[in-house]
């Protein structure tokens, strides 16, 4: 079974700082990766995702991400962030085959102050 | 745009009393999903299904269960409710095309029991 990481829980950054969440799994096989993002009373939402290919995937909102299978991670990064980025991010996979459902990571909380 | 609709935003209920949560999806997906979301868990899959009348235990099924009898609905049954089944629940769902992909989520429903 996957499972999903997320170092931190809670970021507290102001804006114009560099942002990187990290995210590592464990699954032995091939893996599918994604990156959600939940601002305050909003849906869940896609901010980008990995299938296959460039292991550096760009997103919404300047949002870029790299997947490094060597280390089993997938770590979310923005140069300069905005107080609209205040929201929590949550890291999730699925494996290609099998069980086409999320594990999803314990989210973490961005906070970015003015 | 695909649309995930769930039936309440907010719901009150009683410990004992059964509760049915409602899920409909505009776009002919044939997965669905329950999730329930809680801080510091992330969201953990609750049940799924790959076609009507089909379904399958998540990770946390336990006093749960599910019906999907149309394709657009999945809907979730608390069949005695209990205080520690107070929580965000989120329906998603997603076309799957033979391999795992973005899941669109519907805008959640916070339960409390009492």
């Amino acid at each position: 079974a996957q499972s999903v990481s997320q170092h931190n829980h809670h970021v507290i950054l102001s804006e114009a700082a560099s942002l990187e969440l990290g995210c590592n799994y464990s699954y032995g096989g091939t893996v599918n990766l994604f990156w959600y993002v939940q601002y305050p009373g909003q849906h869940l939402q896609l901010l980008l995702k990995y299938f296959s290919g460039d292991p550096l995937v760009k997103g919404i909102k300047g949002f870029e991400a790299e997947f490094i299978k060597s280390k089993f991670s997938f770590n979310l990064r923005k140069p300069s962030v905005q107080w609209s980025d205040t929201a929590e991010y949550f890291c999730a996979v699925t494996a290609y085959t099998g069980r086409r459902a999320l594990t999803f990571g314990s989210g973490t909380r961005l906070q970015v102050q003015p | 745009d695909v649309k995930v609709t769930q039936s309440s935003r907010y719901l009150v209920k009683r410990t004992g009393e059964k509760v049915f949560l409602e899920c409909v999806q505009d776009m002919d997906h044939e997965n669905m999903f329950w999730y329930r979301q809680d801080p510091g868990l992330g969201l953990r899959l609750i049940y799924f299904s790959y076609d009507v009348k089909m379904k399958e235990k998540g990770d946390i099924p336990e006093g749960y269960s599910v019906s999907r009898e149309k394709k657009e609905r999945f809907s979730l049954i608390l069949e005695s409710a209990s205080t520690n089944q107070t929580s965000m629940y989120l329906c998603a769902s997603f076309y799957g095309g033979g391999k795992a992909g973005e899941q669109f989520f519907g805008p959640g429903t916070r339960l409390t029991v009492l």
